[in-house]
């Protein structure tokens, strides 16, 4: 079946540190790829996705390229803000399915 | 406009009672999806329906679960006979269609069973 694996965390960083938060995934055919993010009392929102291999998504200074060759859709930015803490979980989708299959989840803190 | 909403955003239920979990999808959304976020489960898909009909409820974790859709926009999650396990916030998201279309979130209901 369908998996996602992510870093573990929790991640802590300070402001302007560059950050990566690794994902890899397990599925038949051609997924697509997200990123959602859960700010503290909010619900999950779509960050950024890929449909195709070699896809780069951005979003509000995030970035995630979809590698097909190593199953993988890190996510990555390049200063992160006090703002950006949250809990960020990778998901696929299949193209001939719609249900979302998510990764564990990594809580990021970013501390000014 | 409006985006998913979901009543109640909290419930605390004794064991063994039912429980009714409402979500009302974003107008025109013809997928609505169910999943639950609980501590040790991390995101589980639970059902998906497109219109009225569920092509998919393999996520139903036993038969005490059921949902269904009316008239293509209001959703009702059932648990019956709740279990301590049965605890964990239920997310409902709703979508364009079918495929990779982006699902939309609603704020969720936080279920505690006693």
């Amino acid at each position: 079946g369908n998996s996602v694996t992510q870093m573990e965390g929790p991640v802590t960083l300070s402001e302007e540190a560059f950050l990566t938060i690794n994902c890899t995934y397990t599925a038949t055919g051609y997924p697509s790829l997200f990123w959602y993010v859960q700010y503290p009392g909010e619900g999950l929102q779509l960050l950024l996705k890929a449909t195709k291999a070699d896809d780069k998504g951005s979003n509000k200074g995030f970035e995630a390229t979809y590698r097909k060759e190593t199953t993988s859709f890190h996510l990555e930015k390049g200063s992160v803000q006090v703002s950006d803490s949250a809990v960020y979980f990778c998901a696929l989708s299949q193209t001939s399915g719609s249900r979302l299959t998510f990764g564990e989840g990594t809580q990021l803190t970013v501390n000014p | 406009g409006a985006g998913v909403s979901q009543s109640p955003s909290n419930k605390v239920t004794e064991k063994g009672k039912d429980v009714e979990l409402r979500c009302d999808p974003i107008s025109g959304h013809t997928a609505l999806y169910w999943y639950r976020q609980s501590l040790g489960q991390g995101l589980e898909f639970l059902i998906y329906f497109q219109g009225n009909s569920a092509p998919d409820k393999s996520g139903l974790p036993s038969d005490r679960f059921s949902a269904e859709r009316t008239g293509g926009s209001v959703s009702t999650l059932t648990i019956q006979r709740t279990q301590q396990e049965d605890s964990a916030v239920y997310l409902c998201a709703s979508s364009l269609g079918h495929g990779a279309y982006e699902q939309y979130f609603g704020p969720g209901t936080r279920l505690t069973v006693t």
